[in-house]
């Protein structure tokens, strides 16, 4: 099985940087996602990664360590419209490889 | 069809009574995934499908729950004798394939109330 883990909220200011982390600890890997969620409404998909390293998209980046189980998401020049939850999910490896395992996510309020 | 749907968005239902979910999934996608999400917390996989196959339905709570997708496109996840426990959002995503880099697109969901 899996045990995702990352921070239950954060806060920061419009137009600043926020870092979100997610750890993990499982007996196989087969890939990261991040997901963004808006109060109400349905998860949208912002990022994978596989290989160690940073991938960059727009104004989000997202970073994974494989051998330290650990993954962040960087948002940088935030905007009102990024408050929303944001969910860490790992896949899982073997027979069961198409299934996305979530954490429980991190909800981040962006203030003016 | 373009997106993920589910029906019903809302259902409310008394103790004890079965109930029905449907996903349509995306055209073409041969994964389709139900998970169960409660407020505040991220998604709890229940089961998913390859085709008409279910490939992991470790994740449904016992046995009141199952599912199935008899031909490969619709899905259908049914509760027996629904408790109040089971009140949560229930969501079904598809993916074009399974594994890998393979992203799932989520449907809007079936916020289920049971009184």
């Amino acid at each position: 099985g899996q045990n995702i883990d990352q921070p239950t909220e954060m806060t920061a200011t419009e137009g600043a940087i926020v870092q979100i982390n997610c750890t993990y600890q499982t007996s196989g890997f087969n890939g990261l996602f991040w997901y963004q969620q808006h109060a109400g409404e349905a998860p949208t998909f912002l990022s994978y990664n596989v290989l160690d390293g940073l991938e960059e998209k727009g104004r989000f980046s997202s970073f994974l360590s494989r051998s330290k189980g650990y993954s962040y998401l960087l948002l940088k020049e935030l905007q009102m419209k990024d408050s929303a939850s944001y969910l860490c999910a790992v896949r899982e490896p073997g027979g069961s490889q198409g299934n996305l395992i979530f954490g429980k996510g991190t909800k981040l309020s962006v203030k003016p | 069809g373009a997106g993920v749907s589910q029906s019903p968005r809302y259902k409310v239902t008394k103790r004890g009574q079965d109930v029905a979910l449907r996903c349509d999934p995306i055209s073409g996608h041969v994964s389709l995934y139900w998970y169960r999400q409660a407020l505040g917390q991220g998604p709890e996989f229940l089961t998913y499908f390859n085709y008409e196959a279910q490939q992991d339905k470790s994740g449904l709570p016992n046995d009141r729950f199952s599912a199935e997708r008899p031909e490969g496109s619709i899905s259908t996840l049914t509760i027996q004798r629904t408790e109040q426990r089971d009140s949560a959002m229930y969501r079904c995503a598809s993916s074009l394939r399974q594994g890998g880099a393979n992203v799932l697109t989520f449907g809007a969901g079936s916020r289920l109330t049971v009184l």
